[in-house]
Order: structure tokens, then sequence, then C-alpha cells
């Protein structure tokens, strides 16, 4: 399977808790998205690489949320201090290299549930 | 913030029906795209038309795009039980590093 793969598809955890989600995107990607999805919503942006570089962050990003890319294939996304309001669906997409037009592809995402 | 809103927000319809869905969204354009979301699942990109484009075809599915209304519309013609699933419209507005705007989706359910 040559698609974007997350992992883990499904994370329990308590409040206060810190979580982590791996994102491994189409090998000659260039460009990766995370998004935010929550329940009956679209999926609303988060934070954007292009290669090692977070060129992007979205306001709903906040200080308990860090993205990194090292190398410039895999990403990981991590929520420290987890809030019941972070229950969502955690969704990384990835484009390749391209001018204009830029037609994303999605992982299945990380369904996080904080109790 | 979401800058698409798809209308209807529900739609219920017969196998063999076409399905009609509309978007409308606020600021220019690059791009409009399509994508399918079944229940819980990514999102799986359908079809994407450029600002400078008016109609696009590709299978069952027909969209198009008057930027001058700030809208678009998905057809799917002859429409199957799988085609159930949620449908948005995400738009890639100039100046931006590629990331898309989605709106809330349309979910449409297909019966057989």
């Amino acid at each position: 399977d040559t698609g974007v793969s997350q992992d883990p598809r499904h994370k329990i955890t308590k409040r206060g808790q810190n979580v982590t989600f791996r994102c491994d995107p189409i090998s000659e990607h260039n460009r990766l998205y995370w998004y935010r999805q929550t329940l009956g919503q679209g999926p609303e942006f988060l934070t954007y690489f292009q290669n090692e570089a977070q060129l992007e962050k979205s306001r709903l990003l906040s200080d308990r949320f860090s993205a990194e890319r090292p190398k410039g294939s895999f990403s990981t996304l991590e929520i420290q201090r987890t809030e019941q309001g972070d229950s969502a669906m955690y969704l990384c997409a990835s484009s390749p290299p391209s001018g204009l037009y830029n037609e994303q592809f999605f992982g299945p995402g990380t369904r996080l549930t904080v109790l | 913030s979401q800058q698409g809103e798809e209308d209807p927000q529900a739609l219920s319809i017969q196998e063999g029906e076409n399905a009609t869905m509309n978007c409308s969204y606020k600021t220019s354009i690059n791009n409009l795209q399509w994508y399918r979301q079944n229940s819980g699942r990514g999102l799986v990109h359908l079809i994407l038309i450029r600002s400078n484009e008016r109609e696009k075809h590709s299978g069952r599915l027909r969209v198009t795009l008057d930027t001058s209304k700030k809208s678009s519309s998905l057809l799917i013609t002859a429409s199957r039980a799988a085609d159930t699933a949620s449908y948005f419209c995400a738009t890639d507005a100039p100046g931006s590093q590629g990331n898309l705007i989605f709106g809330k989706g349309t979910k449409l359910s297909v019966k057989p």
C-alpha cells in the first residue's frame, strides 16, 4: 500500500495525558498537512510542512500542540495535557511538488477520544 | 473557520437517481475541489476544477464552477448505494500555502 498511513487509528486517553500521532506520507510527496475534524464538520487546517520546514500554522494550533517532520519524510503531531475538547479525528494529507494546483491525498485518520 | 457552505446538509435519494450538491465560498480561489468521505474514514479526492474552468467531467461526476457567484455544484449521475458518503468542497485560496478550506459537507444517502 503506497498511500498515506497514520498510526494509531484510534487513541483513547485521559484528560491531562500527552499523545503523539504519526503520519507517513506518500514517498515522493514533499508537502504534508495536518487537519482536525470534529463530528458533523469538515476538516480544519492545523499546520503545513514543505519538506522539513513548518511553513504555516493555524491559530487552532495552541501551544499544547506541536508538529515535527524532522527528515522531511514522516511527521508527528503531539498534543500535551489533552483536554476533552481535543477529541476529534486528526487527518494527515500529502501532496507532490507542484505549482498552482494542489490535490491532496488523505490518510485514514487517527480518532482521538479524551475522557 | 470554514469557507465553504454545502447545500443541502443531507440528501436522500433512490439508486439510479441523480444527486446534486452545491457549494458556496467567500474569497477568490485558485481552484475548488470535491472530496468524498465514507463514515469515519479519510477523504478521497474526486475532482478538481480550476478557477478559469467552468465545467469538468469525470466518469459519473460533473462539476460546475461560477466564480462570479462564488459557487460550485457537484452532480452524481445514476447514483449507486456505494455513493453513500459525505461530500465536501474545498478551496485553495491564492496566497495560501496550499492548505484547503473545507465546507461542512453534504451527507448523501443512496437507497437500493
